[in-house]
């Protein structure tokens, strides 16, 4: 029983680059949530997807930040034109419908130089 | 504006003894309250939830306590093991929300 896979575990992009980060959801889950967690702070919510469509946006930067869930395939959480601040901690999180609680994956650590 | 608060950065106990982490929220729409441990380099893992419509709940070691007048809950853990060294984060969801609010963690030193 696989949980929820992230790739890549590890990251580097310069300054003005796109970064792609992947997630597969447990299987029988058709609910993603994406997180992003800064050095010393709390994971903070970014989107909520179900397969091809965005239910919650509200934690998502307005700028550069978009993701999607297709139909068949991870979801993906893509970044474009990366600053330094972006650097961080991005885990996926998935459930199944109707529940609660949410299991994570291992995270992507994003490094900007 | 932090909804979910995690007052005590840190917190060392010794092994074999209760460990208590504690957590406070603001906001009254919360009906489930989770808790997730951590290690360096990995996701957090999930232990143990209680809906508000109890107020206690019970896996083994682990016993969360929730008190909603005081909009606040806890996290035992008896007996402590070195093994439980991590940080704990507390959530919450509810009301048109899917999302977890996070409070920022409480790192839980358990000395042998």
């Amino acid at each position: 029983n696989a949980g929820v896979m992230q790739n890549p575990r590890h990251l580097v992009r310069r300054r003005g680059q796109e970064a792609r980060l992947r997630c597969s959801p447990m299987k029988g889950h058709s609910h993603v949530y994406w997180y992003r967690q800064l050095p010393e702070e709390g994971l903070k919510f970014m989107v909520y997807l179900q397969k091809e469509n965005i239910i919650d946006e509200s934690g998502m930067p307005k700028e550069r930040f978009s993701a999607e869930f297709p139909k068949e395939g991870p979801s993906i959480l893509r970044i474009q034109q990366v600053v330094r601040g972006d650097s961080a901690a991005y885990f996926c999180a998935s459930s199944f419908v109707g529940e609660e609680t949410q299991y994570f994956g291992p995270g992507t650590r994003l490094l900007v130089l | 504006d932090q909804q979910v608060k995690q007052n005590s950065p840190s917190l060392s106990v010794q092994e074999g003894r209760i460990s208590i982490l504690n957590c406070d929220y603001t906001n009254s729409m919360f009906d489930y309250f989770l808790w997730y441990k951590k290690y360096p380099a990995e996701g957090p893992t999930f232990l143990i939830s209680i809906s508000s419509i109890k107020d206690k709940n019970e896996d083994g070691r682990f016993t969360v306590f929730l008190n909603k007048s005081a909009k606040h809950l806890s996290l035992h853990i008896v007996p402590s093991q070195p093994g439980d060294s991590a940080v704990y984060f507390c959530a919450a969801t509810g009301g048109s929300q899917g999302n977890l609010i996070f409070g920022k963690g409480t790192k839980l030193s358990v000395k042998p």
